[in-house]
């Protein structure tokens, strides 16, 4: 099946820093997720982007599905912002997603 | 998280006993998936269905587990004779369509003692 390499493991922040998580797979991509799961341990939907660039406030999502590839942008970071952020990627003939291992970002205040 | 429930949100069971996890879906999504998160790992697939249907079950261990989708009602997830390593967070998802969204659930958290 699909491989899923997030990067980097572990992140520390400062309030206001600008961050990029990274989300390399490895097959053509049918859909791609992130997810931020909060210290409570609920999933949040932040992007659904199989291909293309998106902006939600102060998150935007790149991927370039030829280069196999995805990119979360975190600005201005808060200590909200604080959990677990999720790539899931299907591919091939299926749309069930297999999840990366995550980047577990702190943001101190 | 538009409106995907679960419950219990926490259950602790013995060695043996059985565990019954509930999901009910957004209002109009007939897609709904189990998901098992282990501690400081991410999410692993288990069960895809539809309304009465299995579609696939390649994630779910083969002995002890089952999940059902009734016309009426919630989907459930059901364990037999729990084991500690049966220990883990379950995240039910919903999605309009398969090439939709799927929206996560709160998760149930399971500790067998």
């Amino acid at each position: 099946g699909i491989q899923v390499e997030q990067s980097p493991p572990d992140l520390i922040l400062q309030e206001g820093a600008n961050s990029t998580l990274r989300c390399n797979f490895s097959d053509s991509v049918n859909n791609l997720q992130w997810f931020h799961q909060n210290p409570w341990g609920q999933l949040i939907n932040l992007f659904y982007i199989p291909s293309g660039t998106k902006q939600n406030g102060r998150l935007s999502a790149t991927t370039v599905a030829t280069e196999r590839y995805s990119l979360l942008y975190i600005s201005s970071s808060q200590t909200t912002d604080s959990g677990v952020y999720f790539c899931a990627v299907a591919s091939g003939g299926s749309y069930i997603p297999t999840f990366g291992r995550g980047t577990s970002l702190i943001v101190h205040p | 998280n538009a409106g995907v429930m679960q419950n219990p949100r926490h259950l602790v069971r013995r060695r043996g006993q059985e565990a019954r996890l509930r999901c009910s879906p957004v209002k109009g999504h007939s897609h709904v998936y189990w998901y098992r998160q282990l501690p400081e790992e991410g999410l692993k697939f288990m069960v895809y269905l539809q309304k009465e249907n299995i579609i696939d079950e390649s994630g779910m261990p083969k002995e002890r587990f089952s999940a059902e989708f009734p016309k009426e009602g919630p989907s459930i997830l059901r364990i037999q004779q729990v084991v500690r390593g049966d220990s883990a967070a379950y995240f039910c998802a919903s999605s309009q369509d398969l090439q939709e969204t799927q929206y996560f659930g709160p998760g149930t958290r399971l500790l067998v003692l």
